[in-house]
């Protein structure tokens, strides 16, 4: 199956500092990425859609300003959490699907992030 | 707004015995279902995917879809402790919607 990496696998920061944090797509390019949040035992919540070339598309209720998206090239997305607080600590995990009819989607191992 | 539901469990299911997990979905235009395993502290990982009414199956796991239901489906077979995990089905609009998954126990 598609491979996607992402780096670092885990981070910690101090309050108020940026973490950016590195999607790619290893074995295809990927157009547009994905952007997930997940806190402990809760469900993935979508925070953004990354579109090579363009802007990204924030869901509702995620600061764009806070949680910058760069999408520079058919394999790299990055997200960097600006000013992080103890509230953004949470696992980050983006994916890329295979456009095409199947548009399967392939998971990067994630980011847990902990703000001190 | 568009759905998709499962039941959050956990649902606890012997060794060797069949995993039955359900999902559905809101929107009637959907054309693309997916399950996803997630271990705890891991990301997903696509085990299925589904576009047609019927079963489809892929070694001990069969993915069932009736769009006329709006009902995806997802069988386990022969159900090992490594199967224990959060399953997450995944339905495709514009963009994929998960559900909040349900959480498998599979007993020794």
């Amino acid at each position: 199956g598609a491979v996607v990496s992402q780096h670092p696998s885990w981070v910690i920061c101090k309050s108020g500092t940026s973490v950016k944090i590195e999607c790619r797509s290893l074995d295809f390019q990927a157009t547009t990425m994905f952007w997930y949040r997940q806190f402990p035992k809760q469900s993935l919540m979508l925070m953004a859609t990354s579109n090579e070339g363009s802007k990204a598309t924030y869901e509702q209720g995620v600061e764009k300003d806070k949680f910058l998206i760069n999408h520079a090239s058919l394999t790299l997305s990055t997200l960097t959490v600006t000013s992080a607080h103890p509230e953004d600590s949470s696992f980050y995990i983006c994916s890329a699907p295979l456009v095409g009819n199947s548009y399967e989607q392939y998971f990067g191992p994630g980011t847990r992030l902990t703000v001190t | 707004q568009k759905e998709v539901e499962q039941n959050s469990g956990p649902l606890s299911v012997p060794e060797g015995a069949i995993a039955s997990l359900n999902c559905t979905y809101s929107d009637r235009v959907s054309q693309s279902f997916f399950w996803y395993r997630q271990y705890s502290g891991k990301s997903p990982e696509l085990i299925m995917s589904i576009y047609s009414n019927g079963d489809k199956e892929d070694g001990r796991f069969t993915a069932q879809l009736n769009k006329a239901s709006q009902y995806v489906s997802l069988l386990i077979r022969d159900s090992q402790p490594s199967d224990s995990a959060t399953y997450l089905c995944a339905v495709r609009d514009d963009k994929i919607i998960f559900g909040k998954g349900t959480r498998l126990h599979i007993l020794p």
